[in-house]
């Protein structure tokens, strides 16, 4: 079945540096979608990536797919303690899947003061 | 608070019991999804309802495991003969028509003693 791998598994920065982590799927996705999960709550939606190379950013967050369509990246610039949390990248299978997402393991990011 | 709303928000039982969590929806969205999620990983797909019809469980999803979506709105998920490898957070998530964002639920903690 589909796998999403996703690295570093965690990451631990001084405010103000920047944060990368990278996502790779087994196989081709019709898009990749990106949560956040602050400690001891739930994902919530940052962005999705339909088209093959896409490029988007919000704010400090700048997310990329790749034109395979089988891997993404988010790079946050300048961290500040209010990015603490779990980033997870989501992949949905293109075909009949319903929307049915494929999570990564996420990675968790600490932001020292 | 017009999001998705999960009861009970923790629920501990002994090995053997029969549980059900109960998925409250955004109204207007007519996509609900299960996910399993334990710690350090990524949520799990486990199964979706488009409307009242459930389309698609995974493998994951045993016997013991069963779902319903009875008038297209509400949720409910049941365990019968919960296992200690049952305890996981679970989460109910909604979408609405062809949008890409799953709108998640704070989760059902199931701790089987």
């Amino acid at each position: 079945g589909q796998q999403v791998m996703q690295i570093p598994q965690y990451q631990h920065v001084q405010e103000g540096e920047d944060f990368t982590t990278y996502c790779n799927s087994s196989t081709t996705l019709s898009n990749i979608q990106w949560y956040k999960q602050r400690p001891g709550g739930h994902p919530v939606f940052l962005i999705q990536l339909v088209k093959s190379g896409e490029v988007k950013k919000q704010k400090r967050l700048t997310f990329q797919f790749g034109e395979a369509k089988k891997n993404s990246s988010l790079h946050i610039t300048a961290t500040q303690t209010t990015d603490v949390g779990t980033y997870f990248c989501a992949g949905e299978a293109g075909g009949t899947s319903y929307g049915k997402l494929t999570f990564g393991q996420g990675t968790i990011l600490t932001v020292h003061p | 608070d017009t999001g998705v709303s999960q009861n009970p928000r923790h629920k501990i039982t002994k090995r053997g019991q029969n549980v059900t969590f109960r998925c409250d929806p955004i109204s207007e969205h007519n996509r609900l999804y299960w996910y399993r999620q334990t710690l350090g990983q990524g949520p799990e797909f486990l199964t979706y309802f488009q409307n009242e019809a459930q389309l698609e469980k995974s493998r994951l999803l045993s016997d013991r495991f069963s779902a319903e979506r009875p008038k297209g709105s509400f949720s409910t998920l049941e365990i019968q003969r919960t296992e200690q490898g049952d305890s996981a957070m679970y989460l109910c998530a909604s979408r609405r028509g062809q949008s890409y964002e799953q709108y998640f639920g704070p989760g059902t903690r199931l701790t089987v003693t």
